[in-house]
């Protein structure tokens, strides 16, 4: 069965670092993989998805980037964290496009 | 009008009771309904998939997609306290390329199943 990791569970940041979140995935490969935000009355945002290896294709222009460096590898990254950024971030994946997404526990990030 | 209309609640019913969850839609283009449950501080666990009108049952939840009224439901019979979660339903379209499918959430709706 196919299973996704996500790390760490809770986060605590200062404004103006760096970030990392990791995800991976088990069980299947080539997966579609995204990072969603999910903000308290906002529902959830799509930041990154990735089709492949090397292919991010970005939804909203922010202060974050993502990377796929291994096929069921997917890093949500940042230069420079703002106060703005904090929130529930959630990594998903999905075996196509048509297919339903099926969601790691989170990262719940506070920046201070 | 926004695309996805969802009830934010909050839900509260009593243990054993029918539960109703539902949510409206403006775009007839979408093809894919799912329903999601998430547990605080967890991520959302899909619960339910469908992609044509009609009712679709598993267990003691039950997905109705009425596409002619756009609206689906989300049915939970013998409502247990184990219930308790924010519902999430989800739709999704091919977009105007034709090579990606635009998934759009409802905020959710929050329900408490008391005993």
């Amino acid at each position: 069965s196919q299973t996704i990791h996500q790390w760490p569970a809770t986060l605590v940041q200062p404004v103006g670092s760096p970030l990392s979140l990791e995800c991976t995935v088990e069980g299947t490969s080539n997966p579609n993989l995204y990072w969603y935000r999910q903000a308290a009355g906002r529902g959830l945002q799509l930041l990154f998805y990735s089709v492949g290896i090397g292919q991010i294709s970005s939804e909203v222009p922010q202060n974050l980037s993502a990377s796929r460096p291994q096929d069921r590898q997917f890093i949500l990254s940042s230069k420079k964290l703002l106060l703005s950024d904090s929130g529930f971030y959630l990594c998903a994946w999905s075996y196509s496009y048509n297919s339903p997404l099926h969601f790691g526990n989170g990262t719940r990030l506070t920046v201070t | 009008q926004k695309e996805v209309e969802q009830d934010p609640g909050p839900l509260s019913v009593p243990e054993g009771a029918i539960v109703s969850l539902n949510c409206t839609y403006s775009n007839s283009a979408f093809q894919y309904f799912m329903w999601y449950r998430q547990y605080s501080r967890k991520g959302p666990e899909l619960l339910m998939y469908t992609y044509s009108s009609g009712n679709k049952e598993d267990g003691r939840f039950t997905a109705q997609v009425d596409k002619s009224s756009k609206y689906i439901s989300l049915f939970i019979r013998d409502s247990q306290p184990s219930d308790s979660a924010t519902y999430l339903c989800a739709m999704s379209l091919r977009d105007s390329g034709g090579s990606n499918y635009k998934l759009t959430f409802g905020k959710g709706t929050l329900l408490t199943v008391n005993p």
